[in-house]
């Protein structure tokens, strides 16, 4: 399939380490995030997401965390497996006043997992 | 259960031409939006349809229109087409109504070659 992203910056990480991506977002306005995993010809996977309420989520071996003060998100995998090479996105809610909402998505990181 | 589906895979165009996707959303989803995501860059926001009336529109040419049926299905419209426009479009559907911060799923994106 074709490559997602050719100029994008890249993690790379050893199989069974942790892996931690970091995220900023824009708009001190958004309400919900969400991390999504995006591999080669593929559409955008959910992983988790979490709500302006909330500091910290966990999933099965992600977490993601959210720091509003300096509108942060970052996403923590537990473990990388070879399997989770992709590329990762978050994104981030902004309400419409005609009722809608659209997802604005940051630029991405590439993770590479070394076996 | 079947998730997001997108048809065509892959469309080859020549400038100048119209081309029209399709998305059939998640069994039980009433919003759908597209997305257009660039080679090496996150998805940008086109449209989001609700219960067949448009929601949202992102900062896109009046070339591209959608609209959606009764069952909840959508297309994507775009004239005259650009170089540009190569790209993968992506359709993501969602549950709850706009404006409620909710999940968006996607489908595998249809594939636009403009030449």
């Amino acid at each position: 399939g074709e490559s997602v992203g050719l100029h994008l910056p890249t993690l790379s990480v050893q199989e069974g380490d942790n892996s931690i991506i970091n995220c900023a977002y824009s708009n001190s306005a958004s309400d919900y995030f969400i991390w999504y995993k995006q591999e080669s010809g593929k559409g955008p996977q959910f992983i988790i997401d979490i709500r302006s309420n909330m500091d910290k989520r966990q999933g099965q071996r992600v977490t993601v965390l959210l720091n509003k003060t300096v509108k942060h998100l970052s996403l923590q995998i537990a473990a990388t497996q070879p399997g989770d090479s992709a590329v990762y996105f978050c994104a981030e809610n902004v309400s419409f006043k005609a009722a809608g909402n659209k997802l604005t998505f940051g630029g991405g990181t590439r993770v590479l997992v070394k076996p | 259960d079947a998730g997001v589906t997108q048809s065509p895979t892959h469309l080859i165009k020549t400038r100048g031409q119209q081309v029209t996707l399709r998305c059939s959303p998640i069994s039980g989803h009433k919003s759908v939006s597209w997305y257009q995501q660039v080679l090496g860059q996150g998805p940008q926001f086109i449209f989001q349809y609700y219960e067949k009336e448009e929601r949202g529109r992102g900062n896109f040419p009046d070339r591209f229109s959608a609209r959606q049926f009764p069952n909840y299905s959508s297309e994507l419209n775009v004239n005259a087409l650009l170089l540009g426009d190569s790209a993968l479009y992506l359709c993501a559907s969602s549950h709850s109504v706009p404006g409620v911060p909710d999940t968006q799923y996607f489908g595998p994106g249809t594939r636009l070659t403009v030449l």
